[in-house]
Formats: C-alpha cells, structure tokens, sequence
C-alpha cells in the first residue's frame, strides 16, 4: 500500500513565526487530506487537496502530485496551533487513509 | 457543516466485556469507515464499509471485531471480548460517492481496564 512520512517530527516556533510541514507519498493519490488533532484528541480537517493550492487564513497547503508530496503552510503562527499535524493519503478505489506519523507543532507564547 | 457524530466520547469497560461505538455518519454519505490510534501513536485504518458490506478490512479487525449498519442512519463498531490492547481512540468516518475527502468524527475513548 501506499507510504506516507511527514517531517519534522517535531517543531518548536515562538508565537508570530512561519513554518512549513511536509509530507511524501510513496504512489499517485486520489486523496490526500491534512489534519490537526486538537488537545481533546479530535481531528480536524484542514485541507482535502490531492492536487493543487488552497488556503484558509493563515493556512495554505499545496500538493505536487506528479513529485508527490505536499505541503502545509502555518502563517503568523499562535499557540492555539499547538498540536499534532498529520497528513493522510489514499491511492486505491477503496480510498483507504493511510496516515503519516504526524508532526508536533509547539507555538510558545 | 455537516457531523459525523460518535458515542459515547469515553468508555471504559472491563477486560473480556463487550463493547459497542456508535456512529452517525453523514446522510448522504455512502462509504463508511472506522480508524483507531493508540496513544502517542499514528491513526491506523481497521475496516471500510460499503452498500451494507465489508470491502476491506486491515490484520487488527480480527474475529473479535465486526460492523454493522442497523439502520439508515447508525453505524456501529463491536468488540465481542475487549483485551487490554484494544484502548485506543477510535474515529468514525463518512465519504461521499466520487472523489472527495473523508469526514471524521470526534472519537471515542476507549480504556479497558
């Protein structure tokens, strides 16, 4: 099945800096989504992008397909982004998600 | 925006016992799924569910897990006999026909103890 790897594992920004989030597939894909799992262990979806550019405030995501891998943008970053960023992709008709290992943003105030 | 809602958002249960998660996944949403990630760890797939059946399961769904779609509008997830292995979060998810990308539920808690 398709492979998913996000790097960094980890960053650490102070409050008002940019950071950049990455994440290779292994295979074409017919989905690919980003998310961010919040304190209270919900994820929430920030982007369905398998192709293309979009953004929402201060986030934006883009996805090369044809060099697979995507990336997600954080503007102007706050504490309240704290968490965990995964990125999920499908490539099969089942459209089955495989995750990444996620990256652990840490905004300090 | 529409929800998929899950209940109950925590459940703690006794090593052996039954336990069924419940979903209410988009209405018109046709492909159902069901995810779990043990703590600290990444989310992994464990069942899809389309037009009332299985089209795939992953090696953890075993002969202890199964779903079902009792009615319209409820999907559900059980586990026959809960091992101390099986606390995880467990996410429900809904898809529409066609491309388009999936939508999560809040999670349920499970802790067997």
């Amino acid at each position: 099945g398709i492979q998913v790897e996000q790097s960094p594992p980890d960053l650490i920004l102070q409050e008002g800096a940019n950071s950049t989030l990455r994440c290779n597939f292994s295979d074409s894909v017919n989905n690919l989504q980003w998310f961010h799992q919040n304190p209270w262990g919900q994820l929430i979806n920030l982007f369905y992008i398998p192709s293309g550019t979009k953004q929402n405030g201060r986030l934006s995501a883009t996805t090369v397909a044809t060099e697979r891998y995507s990336l997600l943008y954080i503007s102007s970053s706050q504490t309240t982004d704290s968490g965990v960023y995964f990125c999920a992709a499908s490539g099969g008709s089942n459209y089955k998600l495989t995750f990444g290992k996620g990256t652990l943003l840490t905004v300090n105030p | 925006e529409p929800e998929v809602t899950q209940t109950p958002s925590h459940q703690v249960t006794q090593m052996g016992q039954e336990v069924i998660l419940r979903c209410v996944p988009i209405s018109n949403h046709l492909y159902f799924y069901w995810y779990r990630q043990i703590l600290g760890q990444k989310v992994e797939f464990l069942v899809s569910f389309y037009n009332n059946e299985i089209s795939e399961k992953s090696e953890i769904f075993d002969d202890q897990f199964s779903v079902e779609r009792p009615d319209g509008s409820n999907f559900t997830l059980k586990i026959r006999s809960t091992k101390l292995e099986d606390s995880a979060m467990y996410f429900c998810a809904s898809r529409r026909q066609g491309n388009g990308g999936y939508t999560f539920g809040s999670g349920t808690r499970l802790t067997v103890v």
